[in-house]
């Protein structure tokens, strides 16, 4: 099992530019979720995902967009990057909704 | 708005000394606090965690405490280890609902031989 697997680890986008940040789950979980890291921050949640087809907002959507059209599949979209955008991205999965979650290593991104 | 707090952003122990690592919340209706180990260049792994029935658990070297009157839990390592070095994170959450955990801004932990 690679578990959780991002790509890519670092970019740099201008400001204005689009990318998409992809994360794939081997596990066969149901639960998906982005989170973004600032420096000096706590994890905080971007968008979820409880199965495929099913997405919903968490606590900073804004800016971004996500799609679930597999189970494995999770990718978090970035339309018009804004310097505000820089951060670590991590991806994670559970299997169930009250189980800890697994995540994968991260995506830097740094938007100039 | 900061619903959990890691106030110390660092933490420096001896090899073999206790390390005691906090966190306080101010959701009284988070039933549901986990601690993640985080190593540079990797994603946070989760390590301990504990319900709001429950006031400690224990795994290993590794022992969670929950005060639920002060909103307060901790992490103890005993003994600490050099491999232990990392930054560790506080969250919390629902127990039945992992869609709104809240996260700690994390502590450096660093384990001096």
């Amino acid at each position: 099992n690679a578990g959780v697997t991002q790509t890519p680890k670092f970019r740099i986008l201008k400001i204005g530019q689009s990318m998409t940040l992809q994360c794939t789950q081997d596990m066969n979980h149901n639960y998906m979720y982005w989170y973004r890291q600032d420096p000096g921050m706590g994890l905080k949640l971007i968008y979820y995902s409880v199965g495929a087809g099913i997405t919903d907002k968490g606590e900073v959507p804004n800016g971004y967009n996500v799609s679930r059209s597999t189970t494995e599949d999770f990718p978090l979209r970035l339309e018009l990057a804004a310097p505000s955008q820089t951060s670590v991205y991590f991806c994670a999965s559970t299997r169930h909704r009250q189980e800890t979650q697994y995540f994968g290593p991260g995506t830097r991104l740094l938007v100039l | 708005d900061q619903q959990v707090k890691q106030n110390s952003p660092s933490l420096s122990v001896q090899e073999g000394r206790i390390s005691i690592l906090n966190c306080d919340y101010t959701n009284s209706m988070f039933d549901y606090f986990l601690w993640y180990k985080k190593y540079p260049a990797e994603g946070p792994t989760f390590l301990i965690s504990i319900s709001s029935i429950k006031d400690k658990n224990e795994d290993g070297r590794f022992t969670v405490f929950l005060n639920k009157s002060a909103k307060h839990l901790s992490l103890h390592i005993v003994p600490s280890q050099p491999g232990d070095s990392a930054v560790y994170f506080c969250a919390a959450g629902g127990l039945y609902n992992n869609n709104d955990m809240r996260f700690g801004a994390g502590t450096r932990l660093t384990v001096k031989p």
